[in-house]
């Protein structure tokens, strides 16, 4: 079946540090990608998506690119906020599958 | 507007007990979803609703879990003979339609605890 794998945490960076968070999938066909984030006592937000091989996903400083060759959606930011500390998920859908499918997260806490 | 919200937000009931959660879906939302959350796992597919029925139940664990959407918007997920291996945050999540297009905004979800 569909899987997702990313890194372990939690990572621990300073302020204005370069982040990478990877992440690889298991799945039959053309799976669309995302990146979820959960803030500290809220629910689950989109961070971005890309639905095809070479796409790239960006929203608030962050970027993803779909990489089918190697499977994976590494997620990328520059210069990172205290503010964006939080749990980050990798997942996948896949074709006309309704189900989103999660890795395990990956906590983030930014340092001043 | 007003996002999904769920019911109760904290649920602490004794093994063999009966519960219910609920979720209110944003307003005009066709396509409705359940996840369950275990401590240190990414969310896991339940159930999915498109209107009233239910269009893949394939993530429901056993038969002691149901789920309803009897008018296509509120959906109610019941759990029989809960278990301590129940205890997760169960997350609600709600789509304009139920396709790859269309985002899934989640709800805050209920801690379920079983004793």
């Amino acid at each position: 079946g569909d899987s997702v794998t990313q890194m372990e945490g939690p990572v621990t960076l300073s302020e204005e540090a370069f982040l990478t968070i990877n992440c690889t999938y298991t799945a039959t066909g053309y799976p669309s990608l995302f990146w979820y984030v959960q803030y500290p006592g809220e629910g689950l937000q989109l961070l971005l998506k890309a639905t095809k091989a070479d796409d790239k996903g960006s929203n608030k400083g962050f970027e993803a690119t779909y990489r089918k060759e190697t499977t994976s959606f590494h997620l990328e930011k520059g210069s990172v906020q205290v503010s964006d500390s939080a749990v980050y998920f990798c997942a996948l859908r896949n074709g006309g599958y309704q189900k989103v499918t999660f890795g395990t997260g990956t906590k983030l806490q930014v340092i001043p | 507007g007003a996002g999904v919200s769920q019911t109760p937000s904290n649920k602490v009931t004794e093994k063999g007990k009966y519960v219910e959660l609920r979720c209110d879906p944003i307003s005009g939302h066709t396509a409705l979803y359940w996840y369950r959350q275990s401590l240190g796992q990414g969310p896991e597919f339940l159930i999915y609703f498109q209107g009233t029925g239910a269009a893949d139940d394939s993530g429901l664990p056993n038969d002691r879990f149901f789920a309803v959407r009897p008018e296509g918007s509120v959906s109610t997920l019941k759990i029989q003979r809960t278990e301590r291996g129940d205890s997760a945050v169960y997350l609600c999540a709600s789509s304009i339609r139920g396709d790859v297009y269309n985002e899934q905004f989640f709800g805050p979800g209920t801690r379920l605890t079983v004793l």
